[in-house]
């Protein structure tokens, strides 16, 4: 199975920082990168796949980059609504594998 | 507007088989361009992939769980379902079903998530 490391697993951030997440997968996978939000008692929605295609409806702020084991999300101004859980997954191969999520706190 | 949304069986005895479908409405489950999967969440941790499955029978399942699952597709009810067995009080968890967009590439076929159900959430205790 292909390993999905993100860090920091958290981070405290204040409105209008930027932010950046790492995932890295313990073996290439090409551009199959996905990344998701997850609020509070709610179920996680699609933000990004193929490392840096923006789902649709997805705003602009959000963006990803990557390839091969090595990939990044980055919120470029972080707003009230962006506190959450994130987690990658890649999809080049099965079983399909989520990193363990990153919680973005208010500082 | 897709929309998923999965039953409710809420409580499950330990050793009994875990029952969800997951009803798709503004989608077909009959499209080629998509197979159907779900994803669980135990309270307080992460996202596990449990399977996925096409409307023409194509099935992937996790390795972890390939003895007790079985995933099947009613395309006259535009409906997915997930079956369980034997589980235990580590089956706990929010169960949630997707949509994934289908594509073929040189490493073989790659399904990556685009819309999620709600979740139902569902404890095995006695």
């Amino acid at each position: 199975d292909i390993q999905m490391t993100q860090s920091p697993s958290s981070l405290s951030a204040s409105v209008g920082d930027r932010v950046t997440i790492t995932c890295r997968a313990s073996q290439g996978v090409s551009d199959y990168l996905a990344w998701f939000q997850q609020k509070p008692g709610k179920a996680p929605k699609s933000l990004i796949y193929a490392a840096s295609s923006l789902q649709s409806g997805v705003p602009s702020k959000f963006s990803g980059s990557g390839y091969g084991t090595d990939f990044t999300l980055t919120i470029s101004s972080l707003q009230p609504e962006d506190f959450a859980t994130y987690y990658c997954q890649q999809y080049k191969s099965f079983p399909l594998t989520f990193g363990g999520g990153t919680k973005v706190e208010i500082k | 507007q897709l929309q998923l949304q999965e039953s409710r069986p809420g409580l499950v005895k330990p050793s009994e088989t875990l029952s969800l479908t997951c009803t798709v409405s503004g989608g077909s489950t009959s499209s080629s361009s998509f197979y159907w999967g779900w994803v669980r969440q135990p309270p307080g941790k992460g996202l596990e992939w449990i399977g996925s499955i096409h409307y023409g029978g194509s099935t992937y399942y996790n390795p972890s769980l390939v003895s007790r699952v079985t995933i099947s597709v009613d395309t006259a009810k535009n409906q997915f379902s997930l079956q369980l067995s034997s589980v235990t009080a580590a089956d706990t968890a929010m169960y949630y079903c997707a949509r994934q967009r289908k594509g073929i590439t040189v490493f073989g076929v790659v399904i990556d998530i685009d819309y999620w159900g709600q979740g139902t959430l569902v404890t095995v205790s006695s």
